[in-house]
């Protein structure tokens, strides 16, 4: 069973549709993070979280630490948005154990 | 110095060889990680440092080694190339808690042939 587990694996969207992509995990975590990975591998880190909701822009990240589940919202999504997005597990406060979610690879279509 | 910066890019090596690969720290962040990746996979934690000194690992063995200088720039190090080892490696940057977010470099292309 894996620690960290993403939905859905693929995702293709319409230009302005609103886009959620969930993470659920079975252990206990100091932070939760959200990645971004273009074609070509470049990494932006987008959120961390320890609690409640976080808002950048059209994202929006939130954390449920009891149920253990985070979602990534996505507001008027476009086609820039197309990348995959990996939720990470941050398991001590000096942030030296993690674990990495499959990824959800998302395409927009204009 | 803003942002990350890997080098180098792309590299190709011969099974057995050994390879370095370097990372710049960004600007305030004291704590260098380490990931592999995989064609078709998420990014794998290899090891951090912080403080030029190990701060803990993933599951890869001794023959991946790494440096932190007092700059906090860092070093990937890997012994006895497989071509398993064919991968993207990326680092990344941060306070040792991360508060302030990772800042990650565009990452080295290894291809072990």
């Amino acid at each position: 069973k894996n620690e960290v587990e993403q939905s859905p694996q693929n995702l293709t969207a319409q230009e302005g549709e609103f886009i959620t992509i969930n993470c659920s995990y079975s252990v206990g975590i100091s932070a939760l993070h959200w990645l971004q990975q273009h074609p070509g591998g470049g990494i932006v880190s987008l959120f961390m979280l320890s609690s409640g909701k976080k808002k950048h822009g059209r994202l929006i990240a939130t954390i449920n630490i009891q149920e253990k589940h985070s979602s990534l919202h996505i507001t008027a999504s476009h086609p820039r948005d197309s990348a995959v997005y990996i939720c990470v597990l941050s398991l001590t406060p000096t942030g030296n154990q993690f674990y990495f979610g499959t990824g959800t690879s998302l395409t927009v279509i204009p | 110095e803003t942002g990350v910066t890997q080098s180098p890019t792309h590299l190709i090596k011969t099974r057995g060889q050994q390879v370095t690969l370097r990372c710049s720290s960004q600007s305030g962040h004291n704590t260098v990680s380490w990931y592999q990746q995989a064609l078709g996979q998420g990014p794998q934690f290899i090891f951090q440092y912080y403080r030029e000194e190990e701060n803990g690992r993933g599951n890869f063995p001794p023959r991946f080694s790494g440096l932190q200088f007092p700059n906090y720039s860092s070093e990937l190090n890997v012994n006895a190339l497989e071509l398993d080892d064919s991968a993207l490696y990326l680092c990344a940057s941060s306070t040792l808690t991360g508060g302030n977010g990772y800042t990650f470099g565009s990452g080295t292309r290894l291809t072990v042939v």
